[in-house]
């Protein structure tokens, strides 16, 4: 079945970096763009980033433009999220998630690895 | 710049219907969305995508008692035959050119 599964996340000091990693399977994964969307705790869905099909067009959040790195390996079925510069406010569970279509909305979302930033 | 407001809270009864509300700012009409359900302690799950004729399209497994529906800026989802399990965080999302952006949320209490 189609399955996403993040992992990566852990506790780190402020100005620290951590590479997050989400696994796809069960689709063509070469295909499909992915978002990496998180959630603050107690708080809303905030998008983070996303990268194409092909990885030739990646786009970010404001609040993360500069400091986070999305990518992928299509041989290895993997989309990562590097985060730099962390600070209290990235605190959160990080998802990755299948858009079906472009850079347009998630149909298939992970399970989420929780990043904690704290000194 | 694209904004999405949704009502913080919304409650009904078990076996009821309810309908959520998601307001696109002005000028966006001609803009789908998708609407995402966040049980307790879980993450998010696609429900379904709404464009802005009113069509809809649900996610793999999700139930026919989640519908969908569009007026002007205005974005629905409808859920009939409410069950204890339906009692969640209810997001919705839009997308444009290089952007998404999520609501807020509605947390939908079950009575």
């Amino acid at each position: 079945q189609v399955q996403l599964v993040e992992s990566g996340g852990g506790v780190v000091q402020p100005g620290g970096s951590l590479r997050l990693s989400c696994a796809a399977s069960g689709f063509a994964f070469g295909t499909y763009g992915i978002h990496w969307v998180r959630q603050a705790p107690g708080k809303g869905l905030e998008w983070v980033a996303f990268i194409w099909y092909d990885g030739s067009n990646k786009y970010y959040a404001d609040a993360v433009q500069g400091r986070f790195t999305i990518s992928r390996d299509n041989d290895e079925n993997t989309v990562y999220l590097q985060t730099n510069s962390l600070r209290a406010e990235d605190t959160a569970v990080y998802y990755c998630a299948k858009d079906p279509a472009g850079i347009s909305y998630m149909d298939v979302w992970g399970k989420g690895t929780t990043v904690t930033v704290s000194s | 710049q694209l904004v999405l407001t949704q009502s913080p809270s919304a409650s009904a009864s078990l076996g009821a219907s309810v309908r959520l509300t998601c307001s696109l700012n002005s000028g966006r009409s001609n803009y789908a969305i998708a609407w995402h359900q966040q049980q307790p302690e879980k993450g998010p799950r696609y429900l379904m995508k709404v464009d802005s004729d009113g069509n809809h399209r649900r996610g793999d497994g999700v139930p026919d008692r989640f519908s969908g529906s569009s007026s002007g800026t205005e974005r629905y989802l409808t859920i009939s035959s409410l069950q204890s399990e339906d009692e969640a965080d209810y997001y919705c999302q839009t997308w444009g050119t290089g952007i998404v952006v999520f609501g807020g949320g509605t947390k939908l209490t079950v009575l």
